[in-house]
């Protein structure tokens, strides 16, 4: 079974400028997690579909950040324009379960795409 | 709110010692608690997870954690470490449906020969 790709792997970029990072979660999975590890912490959840809704941005930075997942497949992110305290590691990680409510379901995590924000 | 605590950003422990991570919690629902590894330049890898059933879990790699509502911990414990284990460890909480996930700030191991 492949696991969550991601990618670029890394991206180097001026600060102002635009860049987006793409994740394939694993097949069938309904759920999808776009994470910001900064480094030296640990990873925060950025936001969270359900098939193609949203169920948690409570944490995404509305004013540069966007994400979209529009065939409850596949998801990219989005940071317009980027800030030098944007450079973190980007992790997708997606889940199996499909309803609200029910026990909470593992997580499986993609290798990450590396943004270096000068 | 809930806030997890890792107690330590660095640990070092000789091949074949007791390896314990600390991690306390914070939770004003009864938590789904995780422990995850970081070897480096890969992503995160469930090691184990309690939800609301047996108070000891065991997960991958010989590591166990022990749920104690009492004391709000979740420790995480190997009893004997290998070089392999060498890597950053992260503790997370979330609410029940998975949502909500929110991650310590990481402890390093580091095992000595």
């Amino acid at each position: 079974e492949a696991g969550v790709a991601q990618s670029p792997r890394y991206k180097i970029i001026e600060k102002r400028q635009s860049v987006a990072f793409w994740c394939n979660p694993i097949s069938g999975h309904a759920t999808l997690y776009w994470y910001q590890q900064i480094l030296g912490q640990g990873p925060k959840l950025l936001i969270q579909f359900q098939n193609n809704g949203v169920v948690d941005d409570s944490q995404l930075p509305k004013d540069r950040f966007s994400a979209e997942r529009l065939k409850g497949v596949d998801s990219t992110l989005k940071i317009q324009p980027a800030k030098l305290e944007d450079s973190a590691v980007y992790l997708c990680a997606s889940s199996l379960h499909e309803l609200a409510g029910e026990n909470t379901d593992t997580q499986y995590f993609g290798p990450g795409t590396r943004l270096t924000v000068l | 709110a809930q806030s997890v605590t890792q107690l330590g950003s660095h640990v070092s422990v000789s091949e074949g010692a007791l390896v314990l991570l600390r991690c306390n919690y914070s939770s004003s629902v009864p938590p789904y608690l995780f422990w995850y590894v970081q070897y480096p330049n890969q992503g995160l890898q469930l090691l184990l997870k309690y939800t609301s059933a047996a108070t000891l879990v065991k997960g991958i790699n010989g590591f166990e954690a022990e749920f104690k509502k009492s004391e709000t911990s979740f420790h995480l414990t190997k009893p004997s470490a290998h070089m392999s284990d060498a890597a950053e460890y992260f503790c997370a909480v979330s609410e029940t449906g998975g949502f909500k996930t929110i991650f310590g700030a990481g402890t390093r191991l580091f095992v000595k020969a």
